[in-house]
């Protein structure tokens, strides 16, 4: 099993550039969501999705957009790169809402210079 | 945003040593989870728990459900090097959203 599959592993964008993080998770899992890890912070809540066509804010929204138009996939979008959003990038799925615990990917690492 | 306090923030082991080590918050959680996460990965859960009071166990690793709900405790017993990396704690609360909130993580380290 694949399970959560983040691409890419890492990208380096300039001030202002927009690009897109992939996720896709093969486990029919409803709940999905994007989290960011920077040094001594922990991981925070960028958006989540209930299902598809549905998702919602989380901690950090800003500077960034999510769709969901399938169970599978739930891309996420940076509008126009800013410094600050140099972090590693973490997909989750869970088949419950985290219940069970989320399946992580392994994470794209996302320099902005 | 709402926040677990994770403790300590970092620890070195000598192989064989047990690990303690926990995390609070000041609301109540209906759920923990444990989780590791080794460099260049993503965490991968070690152990979740549902119940006040709750003890769990996954091989040499134990966690704990506080009876306030407020915290939990994850010990590792006779720690072998492989246990390295980064420990994090996770509280959900209850409700249509229950997103996870992590902890800021542990870190352990091999004593030098």
């Amino acid at each position: 099993n694949a399970g959560v599959t983040q691409t890419p592993k890492f990208q380096v964008l300039k001030t202002g550039q927009s690009m897109t993080l992939q996720c896709a998770q093969d486990m029919n899992h409803e709940y999905m969501s994007w989290y960011r890890q920077d040094p001594g912070m922990g991981l925070r809540l960028i958006h989540y999705s209930v299902g598809a066509g549905i998702t919602d804010q989380g901690e950090v929204p800003n500077g960034y957009n999510v769709s969901r138009s399938t169970t599978e996939d739930f891309p996420l979008r940076l509008l126009s790169a800013a410094p600050s959003q140099t972090s590693v990038y973490f997909c989750a799925s869970t088949r419950d809402r985290g219940f069970s615990g989320a399946f992580f990917g392994q994470g794209t690492r996302l320099t902005v210079v | 945003g709402q926040q677990l306090n994770q403790s300590p923030q970092s620890m070195f082991i000598q192989e064989g040593e047990d690990v303690s080590m926990n995390c609070t918050s000041s609301s109540i959680f209906n759920t923990w989870l444990w989780y590791k996460q080794d460099p260049g990965e993503g965490p991968v859960l070690l152990i979740a728990l549902y119940k006040a009071g709750e003890l769990t166990s996954n091989g040499r690793l134990t966690a704990q459900f506080g009876i306030t709900r407020k915290d939990s405790f994850l010990n590792i017993s006779a720690s072998i090097p492989s246990d390295v990396g980064i420990y994090f704690c996770a509280g959900r609360k209850g409700g249509s959203q229950g997103n996870l909130i992590f902890g800021k993580g542990t870190k352990l380290s091999v004593k030098p």
